[in-house]
C-alpha cells in the first residue's frame, strides 16, 4: 500500500501475555517510529530507526519493550508480560531522509491495545 | 537538545471565533516545524509545514502558521472556527531529515456552537 501500515488494528490480551505489533512503513523511508498514545494523552516517544544507525530506545519504558527492524524496513514491537498500564494506542510513523526532504512523519492509524 | 512547548493543554473558543493555538520551540540551528492534527480515533496527520521557504506556511483546512525567528515560535491560525476543526493538535520541530522528529505535549481543541 501507499501508507504506513499497522497490525493488528485492535488487539486484547490478557494481563502476563506477551504481545507484537507490526509496522509496515512506506517504502524507502529510512526513518521509523514508535510511539504511544494513552487515553486522551499526547505521544510518548518510545524508539526511533534511522537507517543502519542504532536505534534510540531512550523513550522505552521498561525492560519489557523491545522493538526491531528487519532489513531496514518492517519493524515489530514486542510487549512482553503485559501489564493493564500498557493499554494504549501504539502508533508508528515513518519518513524519508535525505538532502532534500524535510523530516515529515507519516503515520499509520495505530494498533489498539487493551490488557485486562 | 531541541524541544517544543505548547502553550495550553485544552483550548476552547468559539463557532466562528479565532484559533490561536502557541508553539515555542529551542533549536541550535534553523528548524524544520510542523503542526499535525488528530482528529478522533483517528491518527496524526500533517497540517502545515515550515521548511524555510516562507515565515508564512498555509496548509489544509484554512490554517496557517507564522515562523517567528526572533520569538523562536510557530503559532498556528484559523480566522475563524468550524464544528470540524475539533482536535488533538501537535506542533513539531527537527533541525534535518536525518534528526529525530521532536513532538511537544499537545492541546486539545474544542469548538463551542
Amino acid at each position: 500500500g501507499a501508507g504506513v501500515s499497522q497490525s493488528p488494528s485492535n488487539k486484547v490480551t490478557e494481563k502476563g501475555k506477551d504481545v507484537e505489533l507490526r509496522c509496515d512503513p512506506i517504502s524507502g523511508h529510512t526513518a521509523l517510529y514508535w510511539y504511544r498514545q494513552s487515553l486522551g494523552q499526547g505521544l510518548e516517544f518510545l524508539i526511533y530507526f534511522q537507517g543502519n544507525s542504532a536505534p534510540d530506545k531512550s523513550g522505552l519504558p521498561s525492560d519489557r519493550f523491545s522493538a526491531e527492524r528487519t532489513g531496514g524496513s518492517v519493524s515489530t514491537l514486542t510487549i512482553q508480560r503485559t501489564q493493564q498500564e500498557d493499554s494504549a494506542v501504539y502508533l508508528c510513523a515513518s519518513s524519508q531522509t535525505s538532502e532534500l526532504n524535510t523530516g515529515e512523519l507519516f503515520f499509520g492509524e495505530g494498533s489498539r491495545l487493551t490488557v485486562l | 537538545a531541541q524541544s517544543v512547548t505548547q502553550l495550553g493543554s485544552h483550548v476552547s473558543v468559539s463557532e466562528g471565533a479565532l484559533v490561536l493555538l502557541r508553539c515555542n520551540y529551542s533549536s541550535s540551528v534553523p528548524p524544520y516545524l510542523f503542526w499535525y492534527v488528530q482528529y478522533p480515533n483517528q491518527g496524526l496527520q500533517l497540517l502545515l509545514k515550515y521548511t524555510s521557504a516562507a515565515t508564512l506556511v498555509k496548509g489544509i483546512n484554512g490554517f496557517e502558521a507564522e515562523f517567528k525567528k526572533s520569538e523562536t515560535s510557530f503559532h498556528l491560525t484559523k480566522p475563524s472556527a468550524h464544528m470540524s476543526d475539533a482536535a488533538e493538535y501537535f506542533c513539531a520541530v527537527t533541525k534535518t531529515s536525518y534528526d529525530k522528529v521532536i513532538f511537544g505535549p499537545g492541546t486539545s481543541l474544542s469548538v463551542i456552537p
